[in-house]
């Protein structure tokens, strides 16, 4: 069974200063997302990560992906209030023509000024 | 309308109460997906829907019946639910056999069973 975890899970930090999110794996998958999720709002696509050492980057958010160590990374560098959310990575597990989803458990970040 | 869109946004039911939650993709998408979000737990898988056949169901309870009439609609119809049903209902929809098969989500159902 594929199970997903992120560490940390809460993360309080300053603005302007890195950090760092970890997702590890249990199974192969050849695909990794990470989602952001706003309080009461639902799940915004960030990145989709699809070959090991696949890196893509999105203003002040960086990814990266290890599939042999099935380790995917989220990088923050120079936070702002604005980053502060929810994050996910999820794993891909194909079935049927569809694909399931397996989630981590999120972590909640928050940037205080 | 554009994206994934869910009705209602809030529901407030008793346990003996009927109700559906209704969901609509406009991507064009061939895949849909029920997924139930509580406040302790990861986000939980319930059903996929491929081609409108349903081709996952991750062990739910008979409370919950899904209904996919079409590519674009997912309902998920509420019976008898217990108070430990009450969480975020989130629909997905992606679009299989070609790119990165990402799942878009809906904005949600606030499900409160009292």
């Amino acid at each position: 069974e594929l199970k997903v975890e992120q560490n940390p899970l809460f993360l309080s930090m300053q603005e302007g200063k890195n950090y760092t999110i970890y997702c590890n794996y249990s199974t192969t998958s050849d695909r990794l997302y990470w989602y952001r999720q706003d309080p009461g709002k639902s799940l915004e696509s960030l990145f989709v990560l699809l070959s090991n050492g696949a890196v893509k980057q999105e203003g002040r958010l960086m990814a990266s992906l290890d599939t042999k160590a099935r380790l995917s990374t989220l990088h923050i560098t120079a936070a702002v209030h604005d980053l502060s959310a929810t994050y996910f990575c999820a794993v891909r597990n194909r079935i049927q023509g569809a694909q399931k989803l397996v989630f981590g458990q999120g972590t909640r970040l928050t940037i205080n000024p | 309308e554009t994206g994934v869109t869910q009705t209602p946004r809030h529901l407030v039911m008793g346990m003996t109460n009927k109700k559906s939650l209704k969901c609509e993709q406009h991507l064009g998408h061939n895949a849909m997906y029920w997924y139930k979000q509580s406040a302790k737990k990861p986000l939980e898988l319930m059903f996929v829907y491929s081609l409108e056949e349903r081709v996952e169901n991750n062990s739910v309870p008979s409370r919950f019946s899904p209904e996919c009439p079409n590519s674009s609609h997912l309902f998920l119809h509420l019976h008898t639910l217990q108070p430990e049903d009450s969480a975020l209902y989130l629909c997905a929809s992606s679009q299989e056999l070609a790119g990165a098969h990402e799942q878009f989500f809906g904005p949600g159902t606030r499900l409160t069973v009292l």
